[in-house]
């Protein structure tokens, strides 16, 4: 079965130091993953995609199939950052996306 | 404004009672789906559709019901059966085969008193 892991619930971190969001996934196909970020008083809305291989807002995700891990990354965090970081896998054939638990970043000042 | 529209934004339903949410999207989207949001559990899906009058159970969809008579519309309805009603569900749409490019609705608040 598909699924996937963020293993942190809450991460905070002080402004200007590095972020990284932890996101593993276990899933036999071939794996599309992608990220989903909610601001406060926002609706849920896509982050970044592993095939686009881009950097929006400065966050950066590889997808490293041998540790079946998309980690979210940024060199130096902002407290814009702040909000709820969900990872998603795409279930291909079935066409829906699986979510992770989420994680809830906080950036302090 | 093209968009994905949820309503109510906050709906109180006592205990026994089925209600409706709606969600609708004028963005020409083949797929439309609901999950219902937890604390601490993420995401999880009830309910999904590819196409007109069809649509496929999810992992939690138990005590719930949907209908997709309309390419526009997706409406779940919260059953008496739903031992756990109380949740916020999000509604999403996407271009069918997308591979992940979802939009979201602002999301409808379910309490049971």
């Amino acid at each position: 079965a598909q699924r996937v892991t963020q293993p942190e619930k809450l991460l905070s971190v002080f402004k200007g130091a590095p972020v990284e969001l932890k996101c593993n996934y276990s899933y036999s196909g071939s794996p599309e993953l992608f990220w989903y970020v909610q601001y406060s008083r926002q609706r849920l809305q896509l982050l970044l995609r592993h095939i686009s291989r881009e950097s929006i807002k400065g966050f950066t995700a590889d997808l490293n199939k041998g540790e079946t891990s998309f980690h979210l990354k940024k060199p130096f965090a902002q407290e814009e950052d702040s909000a709820m970081y969900y990872c998603a896998l795409s279930v291909q054939g079935a066409q829906k996306l699986v979510f992770g638990q989420g994680t809830r970043l906080t950036i302090n000042p | 404004d093209g968009g994905i529209t949820q309503s109510p934004k906050y709906l109180f339903r006592k205990e026994g009672q089925n209600v409706t949410l709606s969600c609708e999207q004028n963005l020409n989207h083949d797929a439309m789906y609901w999950y219902r949001q937890d604390p601490g559990q993420g995401l999880r899906l009830i309910y999904y559709s590819q196409i007109v009058n069809d649509f496929q159970k999810g992992d939690i969809a138990e005590g719930y019901s949907v209908s997709r008579e309309k390419k526009e519309s997706f409406p779940l309805t919260v059953t008496s059966a739903q031992k756990n009603p109380t949740a916020f569900y999000l509604c999403a749409s996407s271009i069918s085969g997308s591979g992940g490019g979802y939009t979201f609705g602002s999301g409808t608040r379910l309490t049971v008193v």
